[in-house]
């Protein structure tokens, strides 16, 4: 199975900082990578699609990236409406698999 | 709007047996493979089940495998999770999720206790 390293566990930050989340893929999966936001008692949420594709109605700060089997989550400036938990999840063969999650939180 | 609605939850004792129910509305059901992925209390997301637009091909994360049965019926516009032998580990707020998992329910409570 492929097994997914996501990093930070925990992220605390401040409302206008830049942060990054990263996820690693054990084997290669292309760009077949979703990152999710998920609040307390909430349904998660589609952020990014393909690696690098922002959802429909995400806000622009929200970006995604890749660099070999490293995927990168970045908020370029953070809100206070963004601290919650981060999934990434890879879709590239069965089983899929989700990272650990990061808990973003305020410093 | 789309919109998924789960149903079928509830406390069971381990070693017995659940169908979760996912009513689709907002969308032509029959398009689309869907997923069912869980959460345990205060733990991450666990990927569990997906079956294609067709029912033609479904898969199961190897903690459900033989034990958990995914299935849909297009004319009703409903997925299905069909859960055998139950244990705590189980445990978990169940969520259906559409395609891209672009959409997902507000999820239902499994609790497996004796």
């Amino acid at each position: 199975d492929i097994q997914m390293t996501q990093s930070p566990s925990s992220l605390p930050a401040s409302l206008g900082d830049r942060v990054t989340i990263t996820c690693r893929a054990s084997q290669d999966i292309g760009n077949y990578l979703r990152w999710f936001q998920q609040k307390p008692g909430k349904s998660p949420r589609l952020m990014i699609y393909g690696a690098t594709n922002l959802a429909a109605g995400v806000p622009s700060r929200f970006s995604g990236s890749r660099s070999g089997s490293d995927y990168s989550l970045t908020i370029s400036s953070l809100e206070s409406e963004d601290m919650a938990d981060y999934y990434c999840l890879q879709s590239k063969e069965s089983p899929f698999t989700f990272g650990a999650g990061t808990k973003l939180e305020l410093k | 709007e789309v919109q998924l609605v789960e149903s079928g939850g509830g406390l069971v004792k381990p070693g017995s047996s659940l169908k979760l129910s996912c009513v689709a509305s907002g969308f032509t059901f029959s398009s689309y493979g869907m997923h069912w992925i869980r959460q345990a209390p205060k733990k991450g997301l666990e990927w569990i089940a997906l079956i294609y637009y067709d029912s033609s091909n479904k898969y199961y994360a190897d903690s459900v495998k033989g034990r958990f049965t995914i299935s849909r019926d297009n004319s009703k516009n409903t997925l299905y999770l069909e859960m055998n032998s139950l244990r705590s580990e189980d445990t978990a707020m169940y969520y259906c999720a559409k395609d891209i998992l672009s959409y997902w329910g507000q999820g239902v409570m499994v609790t497996v206790s004796s």
